[in-house]
């Protein structure tokens, strides 16, 4: 079945600090990926996504994703986090027009 | 221009109202949806509509009934909703419908409480 995992429910980073978030994905043919960010009470806004292609993939707000076929995972990266991106993320598999999320990662980040 | 848009963005309802959602986008897309959000989980989906038709109704009580107007309008109607109906109500669309590389591009919300 298909399925995306991300093992971290919560993580916390000091303001400037890099930062990586996991996701792993379980999916039987070429894996569509997609990374959205939820402030507080607002809707999701799309950071980037993967479809194919350099396996690096640079996104809004200084976020990118690196896909890993042979680990089954599309990272999250920012090398310097400022206090606005504290918010909850959430990866997604595409599946014929559906959309498989992740069950997301808070992030907090402190002064 | 990836924008969607929602209104209201707040509504408090009694179980016996009638009240309607609504959801705006004109980037040309072709698919919309209805999602709904619980506190620290991830959206789920209810409605489906591809060019106008409702396509997917992921067995969704009758209490809500979606509607689309047109290829840039969608609604969802609300009657005699349930306190455990409260949530944020997402909606998105996307240039096409049924491909993996469909991006999804949600509007704000409306946070719904049912009283």
């Amino acid at each position: 079945a298909q399925s995306v995992t991300q093992p971290d429910i919560h993580i916390t980073v000091s303001e400037g600090a890099s930062l990586e978030l996991r996701c792993n994905y379980s999916y039987g043919a070429t894996p569509y990926l997609f990374w959205y960010v939820q402030s507080p009470g607002q809707g999701l806004q799309l950071l980037l996504k993967y479809f194919s292609g350099d396996t690096l993939v640079q996104g809004i707000k200084g976020f990118e994703a690196e896909f890993k076929r042979s680990q089954s995972s599309f990272n999250l990266r920012k090398p310097s986090v400022h206090w606005s991106d504290a918010a909850e993320y959430f990866c997604a598999v595409g599946s014929q027009g559906n959309l498989i999320f992740g069950k997301g990662t808070k992030l907090s980040v402190k002064p | 221009d990836t924008e969607v848009t929602q209104t209201p963005k707040h509504l408090v309802m009694g179980m016996t109202n009638k009240k309607s959602l609504k959801c705006e986008q004109h980037m040309g897309h072709r698919a919309m949806y209805w999602y709904k959000q619980k506190a620290k989980k991830p959206p789920e989906l209810m409605f489906v509509y591809s060019y106008e038709k409702l396509s997917i109704n992921e067995s969704v009580p009758s209490r809500f009934s979606p509607e689309c107007p047109n290829s840039s309008l969608l609604n969802l109607h609300l009657h005699a909703l349930q306190p455990e109906d409260s949530a944020l109500y997402l909606c998105a669309s996307s240039p096409s419908r049924g491909r993996s590389t469909d991006t999804q591009y949600f509007g704000p919300g409306t946070r719904l409480t049912v009283l």
